[in-house]
């Protein structure tokens, strides 16, 4: 089946400093992946659909200079959390879509759990 | 504003049992409906969905029913396995495709005990 990567799973970072995750589709091309993020016994929340080859899109609320998103190939997706702050810490998801073979829907990655001190 | 509800924050069901996990919409734009399961520290897996011209849609253990006029629709377990034990979220789109966004709802924590 479908399978989708992040790294890191986990990472503990400084109030400021500025931290990468990746996620990568393994075994079909994603030209769009959506991230996700989710507090503790919350819901997953849409932050911005990545587009290969153009600008994200973001979710109304999330700073888009805060989290950049670059979309560099057809499988791989990056968000970088820019000078982040405790209030930062939570757990990012991506996303691809797949649409063959059926079910046509989203693969998820295993999340990344950012921890700032 | 929540658009997809799950009132139950968590159930408990003896294996072997049927699990219902209830979900409510507010949006009657949605035409695609999701049920992904999730164990701690991974991503949702796809579990089944439902479009919106369907009431039923069955995958062995696991049936969907929609109920349109009511905008709820409930995720059936039959017989219910401790393996089942995960959160289970109820999402929604606009739209058919993988590449339409999806709102998620709160989840709903299933324990089977056996």
């Amino acid at each position: 089946g479908a399978v989708v990567s992040q790294h890191p799973s986990r990472v503990i970072c400084k109030s400021g400093t500025s931290v990468k995750i990746e996620c990568r589709s393994l075994d079909f091309q994603a030209t769009t992946m959506f991230w996700y993020r989710q507090f503790p016994k919350q819901s997953l929340m849409l932050m911005a659909t990545s587009n290969e080859g153009s600008k994200a899109t973001y979710e109304q609320g999330v700073e888009k200079d805060k989290f950049l998103i670059n979309h560099a190939s057809l499988t791989l997706s990056t968000l970088t959390v820019t000078s982040a702050h405790p209030e930062d810490s939570s757990f990012y998801i991506c996303s691809a879509p797949r649409t063959s073979p059926p079910p046509e829907t989203q693969y998820f990655g295993p999340g990344t759990r950012l921890l700032v001190l | 504003d929540q658009q997809v509800k799950q009132n139950s924050p968590s159930l408990s069901v003896q294996e072997g049992r049927i699990s219902i996990l209830n979900c409510d919409y507010t949006n009657s734009m949605f035409d695609y409906f999701l049920w992904y399961k999730k164990y701690p520290a991974e991503g949702p897996t796809f579990l089944i969905s439902i479009s919106s011209i369907k009431d039923k849609n069955e995958d062995g253990r696991f049936t969907v029913f929609l109920n349109k006029s009511a905008k709820h629709l409930s995720l059936h377990i039959v017989p219910s396995q401790p393996g089942d034990s995960a959160v289970y979220f109820c999402a929604a789109s606009v739209g058919r495709t993988s590449y339409d966004k999806v709102i998620f709802g709160p989840g709903t924590s299933l324990s089977v005990i056996p």
